[in-house]
């Protein structure tokens, strides 16, 4: 089993419309989560950091489920702009890390 | 700030050339990371650098080496190019205790015919 699973989509969706994204981890003992953003034939740039609690910077929300060992990017009122692939990061110790794949946004006007 | 910076942005090699993929950092990170990106394949870890002075390898190390000149640089070496290494490569760098939160280099588009 991968370490991190994503779908790669592609998700189509309208703008204005809500779009969600899991990122599903396979070490329970999983420390910390970040998802990042890659425009096409650019390089990812940190997007947000996922707390336990969860945690919200504008229209994106995170969200850490540690039951089912997956975590959410939560996108509301979407924008042409948020067209890209969203990577997710999980470190399962201080000494490692793994990048998922990634899913691919497009939002069509 | 410049961030992370990669030369070159472009190269195509012939199979069996060599060449130095250059990075720098001016965020005084301490940890350092050179990756590959194909297709489908997402991000994959091809050495990295925890701190001055020390190397290790990731997933993908064969026919590559690196070397962490000081603190701001960490180049990579393609010894004898091959076309599997047709790819872009991503330098990049974080803090200490911060693999999470890492910062990307533009990366360089490397064809090798």
């Amino acid at each position: 089993r991968k370490e991190v699973e994503q779908d790669p989509g592609p998700f189509n969706v309208p703008e204005g419309a809500t779009v969600a994204f899991n990122c599903t981890y396979s070490n329970s003992a999983s420390q910390s989560f970040f998802w990042y953003r890659q425009d096409c034939r650019k390089e990812p740039k940190l997007l947000m950091s996922v707390y336990s609690s969860g945690n919200e910077d504008g229209r994106f929300t995170a969200q850490l489920n540690r039951a089912s060992q997956y975590i959410s990017l939560l996108i509301r009122d979407s924008k042409l702009s948020d067209s890209a692939t969203y990577l997710c990061v999980v470190t399962p110790t201080g000494n490692q890390f793994y990048f998922g794949t990634g899913t691919s946004l497009t939002v069509i006007p | 700030n410049a961030g992370v910076t990669q030369t070159p942005k472009f190269q195509v090699l012939k199979t069996g050339q060599s060449m130095t993929l250059q990075c720098a950092q001016d965020m005084n990170h301490n940890s350092m990371y050179w990756y590959r990106q194909d297709p489908g394949m997402g991000l994959r870890l091809i050495y990295y650098s925890a701190s001055e002075g020390t190397t290790d390898k990731g997933e993908v190390p064969n026919g590559y080496n690196v070397s962490r000149l000081n603190k701001r640089e960490f180049s990579l070496r393609l010894e004898s190019a091959a076309p599997s290494q047709t790819s872009v490569y991503f330098c990049a760098s974080s803090e200490v205790g911060q693999l999470g939160e890492q910062y990307f280099g533009p990366g360089t588009r490397l064809t090798v015919t």
